[in-house]
């Protein structure tokens, strides 16, 4: 069975630029969650997705947006890209109801300039 | 305060050691509590999971959880260079919209010398 995949695995960009960043779950599994993770921060959770719908949100501003499509994909956007939005974005897949066992993929490395 | 709070190290120990890796948690309401694995450049790799108190082992891992303390660990028996990686504690609540979201600790950096 595949695993997570997200792409792409690196990106480059600029201050002020917007990127999209992809997210294919496990075959079978509804919720797609994402999360930033760089050095000083760890691990901080952005949004998760349940069948198309955003069922919780984290500390993030608005600059950061997510959808999910009906085949479970699910897609995230930062617009106006500030050097700090520099970190690995992981996207992890659930094939429960809620959160709990979620498989990582491995991740996009985002790079602002 | 910080909800998880993790050593981040770095712990560096002897082929064959027992590693003990901790973190400790204020939210009440964690109910789920997992150990993830992550290795340069990858994904987290989710090792183990276990739901209230008590203790859950396979092969060389054990996990603990102590919610009167607020305390979780991971026991590594008989470490491997190959288990050189970062250790990443995580929780989830029992309820509503928390419950859909893993709060992580900073993760411990571990090496294991051959």
């Amino acid at each position: 069975k595949a695993g997570v995949t997200q792409t792409p695995r690196y990106l480059i960009k600029t201050r002020g630029q917007q990127v999209t960043l992809s997210c294919s779950p496990i075959s079978g599994h509804r919720s797609v969650s994402w999360y930033q993770q760089t050095p000083g921060q760890g691990l901080q959770f952005l949004f998760e997705y349940f069948s198309e719908t955003q069922r919780n949100k984290g500390n993030f501003p608005g600059r950061f947006s997510g959808r999910q499509f009906s085949n479970s994909r699910s897609e995230m956007n930062v617009s106006t890209l500030e050097l700090g939005d520099s970190a690995l974005y992981l996207c992890a897949s659930s094939g429960t109801s809620s959160v709990d066992e979620q498989f990582f993929g491995p991740g996009t490395r985002l790079t602002v300039l | 305060q910080k909800e998880v709070e993790q050593d981040p190290g770095p712990l560096s120990v002897p082929e064959g050691a027992i590693v003990s890796l901790n973190c400790t948690y204020s939210n009440s309401a964690f109910q789920y509590f997992m150990w993830y694995r992550q290795y340069s450049r990858k994904g987290p790799e989710l090792l183990m999971y276990t739901y209230s108190s008590g203790n859950k082992e396979d092969g060389r891992f054990t996990a603990q959880v102590d919610k009167s303390s607020k305390y979780i660990s991971l026991f590594i028996r008989d470490s491997q260079p190959s288990d050189s990686a970062t250790y990443l504690c995580a929780m989830s609540a029992n309820s509503g919209g928390s419950n859909y979201k893993l709060t992580f600790g900073k993760g411990t950096l571990l090496t294991v010398n051959p």
